[in-house]
């Protein structure tokens, strides 16, 4: 079957660094999503991005983030300025047209330490 | 968004079939029912979803009740593999799935 893959796995960062967190979604997929895990916590959704916009995004998702789709297979979110409380996995995920009644393929994530 | 409510945890044998039980009673006509899981250390991973009417697939069972206000996730031979979160969500119209807390599968050996 198609997967998502996400690189790095695990990231190590010093507060108020960048880090820049990439995705390749399953090639004939057009909308593709960023979700976040705290440890311990439940899954939350951050963005969801189609056609090149973002289509809809969570209150997590304030101006220190961003995503990007740079050419056409990557796709990335950046935070800007990283908070120790940005410290979670993050999981990539693409769906073929975003219809209510088709799947999400999930990367199997990126572990983001903030120190 | 709609809410689903899952039991917190459930125990199941190997090779027993499991019946993981989910509310959804402010279900809309349109919402679809999405079962996701989770393994230990991984994404969420699809499991199988419905409108309407019973679902099989070569993971899964759904069965929706008649008034679409509850639905059963069934693993017909649970392994020690399906040992997972999962999670029952209700899909409206838009992008997003909204994870809850989900329900803890054990299975013993």
């Amino acid at each position: 079957e198609p997967e998502v893959t996400q690189t790095p796995s695990h990231q190590v960062t010093q507060m108020g660094q960048e880090v820049i967190l990439r995705c390749v979604p399953i090639s004939n997929h057009l909308y593709f999503y960023w979700y976040r895990q705290i440890l311990g916590q439940k899954v939350e959704f951050l963005v969801s991005f189609y056609n090149n916009e973002i289509s809809e995004k969570s209150e997590i998702f304030d101006d220190q983030f961003s995503v990007e789709r740079p050419d056409g297979s990557n796709f990335t979110l950046k935070i800007r300025s990283t908070k120790l409380e940005d410290s979670a996995m993050y999981f990539c995920a693409s769906s073929g047209r975003g219809l209510d009644n088709e799947k999400l393929f999930f990367g199997s994530g990126t572990q983001l330490s903030v120190l | 968004d709609a809410k689903t409510t899952q039991p917190n945890s459930m125990e199941s044998n190997e090779e027993e079939p499991v019946h993981l039980p989910c509310n959804h009673s402010t279900i809309s006509g349109t919402d679809y029912i999405h079962w996701y899981r989770q393994l230990p250390s991984q994404g969420p991973e699809y499991v199988i979803h419905g409108l309407t009417s019973n679902v099989n697939n070569r993971m899964a069972s759904l069965a929706i009740a008649e008034d679409r206000k509850s639905s059963t996730l069934i693993l017909h031979r649970a392994t020690l593999r399906d040992a997972a979160v999962y999670y029952c969500i209700l899909k409206t119209s838009g992008s997003r799935l909204t994870f809850g807390e989900g329900t803890q599968l054990t299975v013993n050996p």
